[in-house]
């Protein structure tokens, strides 16, 4: 079985200040790796995805991630942030290959507040 | 182009009603996961169908059942409801087969349901 541990579950920063938010992740096989966002009274949007190659990994609105095996972590960073940045993010995991589409394993997310 | 769609949005239901919840998959995908997410917590996989039978399923009860139609689209059935059950109901499509593209589920925006 697989599990994700998001290490902060609310972070505050102020706008235009960098932001990392961690996540660690467990499997005994080799798995795929996602960052999804949340607004509020909304579905889920993917930000970025990690399935093979290089570690470092370049999504939508200015984040990326960097997957550490060695670590088990994958942790989602942006060098500025936005008011706009404001939701809820939530690191996942899916175990690669097969027929899994569907199956993703989430953590409990992390409440990013960006402040004026 | 219509993403996935979820009806009805909002939904009140007393303990031990049953429920219905319907879902219409993004144009071109095949298959269609669930997912619950309580308040506060991430998004848990409650089943998934491709060629209307269920592929996968999580740690759910029996009391949770689904159905996938010959277009795709999807419902999930609730019966003898729980406090517990109030949740967001979230869908999400997928294109099986896709390799680029594994693991991408496109969401919708959830149905809100309250059991009273």
């Amino acid at each position: 079985a697989q599990s994700v541990t998001q290490l902060d579950s609310q972070v505050p920063v102020f706008e235009e200040a960098p932001v990392e938010l961690r996540c660690n992740y467990s499997s005994s096989v080799s798995v795929y790796l996602f960052w999804y966002v949340q607004y509020p009274n909304q579905g889920l949007q993917l930000l970025l995805k990690y399935l093979s190659g290089s570690t470092l990994v370049k999504g939508i609105n200015g984040f990326e991630a960097e997957f550490n095996k060695s670590q088990t972590s994958f942790h989602l960073r942006k060098p500025s942030v936005h008011i706009s940045d404001t939701a809820e993010y939530f690191c996942a995991v899916r175990v690669a290959g097969g027929t899994s589409y569907g199956k993703l394993t989430f953590g409990q997310g992390t409440i990013l507040t960006v402040h004026p | 182009d219509a993403g996935v769609t979820q009806s009805p949005t909002h939904l009140i239901k007393t303990r031990g009603q049953q429920v219905t919840l319907r879902c219409s998959p993004k144009s071109g995908h095949d298959t269609v996961s669930w997912y619950q997410q309580a308040l506060g917590q991430g998004p848990q996989f409650i089943f998934q169908y491709y060629e209307e039978e269920e592929r996968q399923r999580g740690n759910f009860p029996d009391r949770f059942s689904g159905h996938q139609f010959p277009n795709y689209s999807s419902e999930l059935n609730v019966n003898a409801l729980l406090l517990g059950d109030s949740a967001l109901y979230l869908c999400a499509s997928s294109q099986t087969g896709r390799l680029t593209g594994a693991g991408e589920l496109f969401f919708g925006e959830g149905s809100r349901l309250t059991v009273l």
